[in-house]
């Protein structure tokens, strides 16, 4: 298996506060991704990085932020919680730009599951 | 945006039936992916496939690519209450930082 890991694997706060998601790989990959996945909806793109310090939206970025001040470290942001951004957060990580061929495979984490009251 | 679209969304069936879920965009796609999620865990890689027209084969699974790159299929043969868990395929274009993934679909297989 891969090495990620995910903390913390559980969180619950309330509206308002601010809440940061660790994503840690041993594996030296260049690109991260940060996901979130809710029922119907599948995974859907939060951030991603492609190098140390170097980092896009995805398609819901609105909310969110991220920090990669390290190869192995993607950390997730929420600098105000809502209860919109209760959810399932996935952690992935590939070694080239995701699907750049036929031997590329993004490596996910168990996620993180995070509820704002 | 590309979008990718899965059906059935969910599907129950009994052990030794067979299935095939579906994948769909209007858009193309470089290469497009197939993935396995179980339960309160992170998805794991089934397949990559490449070429239009492409088909690739895991034991009783089955995958292909359209033509056109703008859809994918997965059949299972005979299946078995260990192939239960919800199926993502994901899009993706050369040079792109980033995948689209479908909503999936979850398939019960009962015993």
């Amino acid at each position: 298996d891969a090495g990620i890991t995910q903390s913390p694997r559980h969180k619950v706060t309330e509206t308002g506060t601010p809440v940061t998601l660790r994503c840690h790989q041993t594996e030296n990959h260049r690109y991260m991704y940060w996901y979130r996945q809710d029922p119907g909806h599948g995974l859907r793109l939060i951030h991603y990085s492609y190098g140390v310090k170097d980092t896009d939206k995805g398609e819901v970025s609105d909310g969110y932020s991220v920090s990669r001040s390290k190869t192995e470290d993607f950390l997730l942001t929420l600098e105000s919680a809502t209860s919109s951004q209760t959810s399932v957060y996935f952690c992935a990580i590939s070694e080239y730009p995701s699907l750049a061929g036929a031997n590329n495979e993004q490596f996910f984490g168990p996620g993180t599951r995070l509820t704002v009251l | 945006t590309q979008l990718l679209e899965q059906s059935p969304q969910f599907l129950s069936i009994q052990e030794g039936e067979n299935l095939t879920v579906y994948c769909n965009s209007s858009s193309v796609f470089s290469s497009l992916q197939w993935y396995r999620q179980e339960p309160g865990e992170g998805p794991v890689l089934l397949v990559t496939v490449v070429t239009g027209g492409e088909v690739k084969k895991l034991k009783r699974l089955t995958f292909q690519f359209g033509d056109a790159r703008k859809d994918s299929s997965l059949h299972i043969t005979a299946a078995q209450p260990g192939d239960t868990g919800l199926y993502l395929c994901a899009g993706g274009n050369t040079n792109a930082g980033k995948s689209t993934f479908g909503d999936g679909t979850t398939l019960t297989v009962k015993p």
